[in-house]
């Protein structure tokens, strides 16, 4: 049974990139049948989509983000990652990374997440 | 962006009731909505895909219904464990969106 795992840096500085590595335990991310995601939910707050890679190197970026945002595909290490450049005080959240289909046709959202980390962004 | 506007955002109830959440898109999403239920601390877990569909799993207390800009969540009949925060989530296009959350707290 495939599980996520989220890790990176729980602290990191304004102005600097939150880099964080999402790791497939127990199966394998090279599937044509999802993209992998990550959403980040700040303190007390709701769910922001951030974007998501599809193991070819297919990308969706959210257009809020997408300037800022990188996201990569390591088949090799079954992981994914995120680098977010720039950051502020506002990007301080818990970071998920995720499952969804790559074609949501027939069934569709988030059906396998991380524990998430929390990401602080402080001097 | 397709928006996405929950009600309420809080709601009280007691072990036994019928609630409902509502969702609204901003344009039209047909069926593409997925709702999930987060605990303090945890991530969100799928209750419902494609509107109306129970993720494997799921108890058949909770149903989904709706099509186009308008729709619902039910809990037929609340269990102990089921006070959580409630998201929809609209997937007919990018970027994927959330709603703000309903918050179901025990009377």
């Amino acid at each position: 049974q495939l599980q996520l795992q989220e890790s990176g840096p729980g602290l990191v500085k304004p102005s600097e990139t939150l880099s964080l590595t999402c790791t497939g335990s127990g199966g394998s991310i090279s599937t044509i049948d999802y993209y992998w995601g990550w959403i980040r939910q700040p303190p007390g707050k709701g769910l922001e989509w951030i974007g998501s890679i599809h193991y070819s190197g297919i990308t969706q970026y959210n257009p809020s983000l997408k300037s800022r945002v990188v996201i990569s595909v390591d088949t090799s290490t079954n992981q994914f990652s995120l680098r977010l450049s720039s950051v502020t005080a506002a990007d301080t959240a818990v970071y998920y990374c995720a499952r969804h289909l790559f074609s949501e046709a027939a069934r569709g959202g988030f059906n396998l997440w991380g524990q998430g980390t929390l990401v602080t962004v402080s001097s | 962006d397709i928006q996405m506007t929950q009600s309420p955002s809080a709601l009280s109830a007691s072990v036994g009731d019928r609630v409902t959440i509502t969702c609204r898109a901003s344009q039209s999403i047909s069926s593409w909505l997925a709702w999930y239920q987060q605990k303090p601390g945890k991530a969100p877990k799928l209750l419902i895909y494609k509107a109306s569909s129970l993720e494997s799993g799921v108890p058949s207390r909770f149903s989904g219904s709706g099509f186009g800009t308008e729709f619902t969540l039910t809990i037929s009949s609340l269990q102990p464990d089921d006070f959580a925060t409630f998201y929809c989530q609209q997937y007919g296009s990018y970027p994927r969106t959330f709603g703000q959350g309903t918050k179901l707290e025990i009377k």
